[in-house]
């Protein structure tokens, strides 16, 4: 069956370190997601791919970096991490940005500690 | 910017019916979709409404308002289960957002025995 799966679930790092979330999905769609999630906010977009060589900006963008070299991955870089970016990162995909109810999946997430 | 409210808490006891509000002000509109999120879980799908009206999914229901920015979402028949987040999320139409989804900050609802 097709998934999404995210690494490490859990991780524990130091301020100013460089810390990189995986995001692996079998569906081969097109879209993928990085979010966070943090009490009182809700699932914030960090940023964004509608395909191979494409990202894009979110909401919370800051101090974060992604990269799509291929369809399945879109690895999640904390160039220096801070206390500010302790929270919930959840990866989701979709097949296509408009036509009907392509709804995003989410994997598992990953619970970051910034110490 | 993006704009949607929903209730924080609600609670219900279990058999009975809730409904969960949900008013949105954004720029630009492609669906509205409802999300469950247990704690500790991943967001899951619950239904999507694109057009005016009621959408029926088992004890799951969502209507949508365009003209007045308000969807809700209707829960019968509450089970223990049924205690989760529930989170609303607005799909955009316009050029490089295409296709984003801003969510809701969730309403936690409790279901009581």
């Amino acid at each position: 069956d097709a998934e999404i799966t995210q690494s490490p679930r859990h991780k524990i790092t130091e301020t100013g370190r460089q810390v990189t979330l995986a995001c692996h999905q079998t569906w081969n769609h097109n879209n993928m997601f990085w979010y966070r999630q943090d009490l009182g906010h809700g699932l914030r977009l960090i940023h964004y791919s509608y395909g191979v060589q494409d990202t894009n900006k979110g909401e919370v963008s800051d101090g974060y970096s992604v990269s799509r070299s291929n369809t399945e991955d879109l690895p999640l870089t904390l160039e220096s991490a801070a206390s500010s970016q302790t929270s919930v990162y959840f990866c989701a995909s979709s097949e296509s940005r408009s036509a009907g109810n392509n709804e995003q999946f989410f994997g598992p997430g990953t619970r970051l500690t910034v110490l | 910017g993006q704009n949607i409210d929903q209730p924080t808490e609600m609670t219900a006891t279990e058999g009975a019916i809730v409904q969960i509000n949900c008013t949105y002000q954004t720029s630009g509109f492609n669906g509205l979709f409802w999300y469950q999120q247990h704690a500790g879980e991943a967001p899951t799908f619950l239904s999507y409404n694109v057009l005016d009206g009621l959408e029926e999914k088992g004890r799951f229901s969502s209507f949508l308002s365009r003209s007045k920015g308000y969807s809700y979402l209707l829960l019968k028949e509450l089970q223990m289960k049924d205690s989760a987040s529930y989170l609303c999320a607005v799909r955009l139409d316009r050029g490089s957002t295409l296709g984003r989804l801003y969510f809701g900050r969730g309403t936690q609802l409790t279901v009581w025995p």
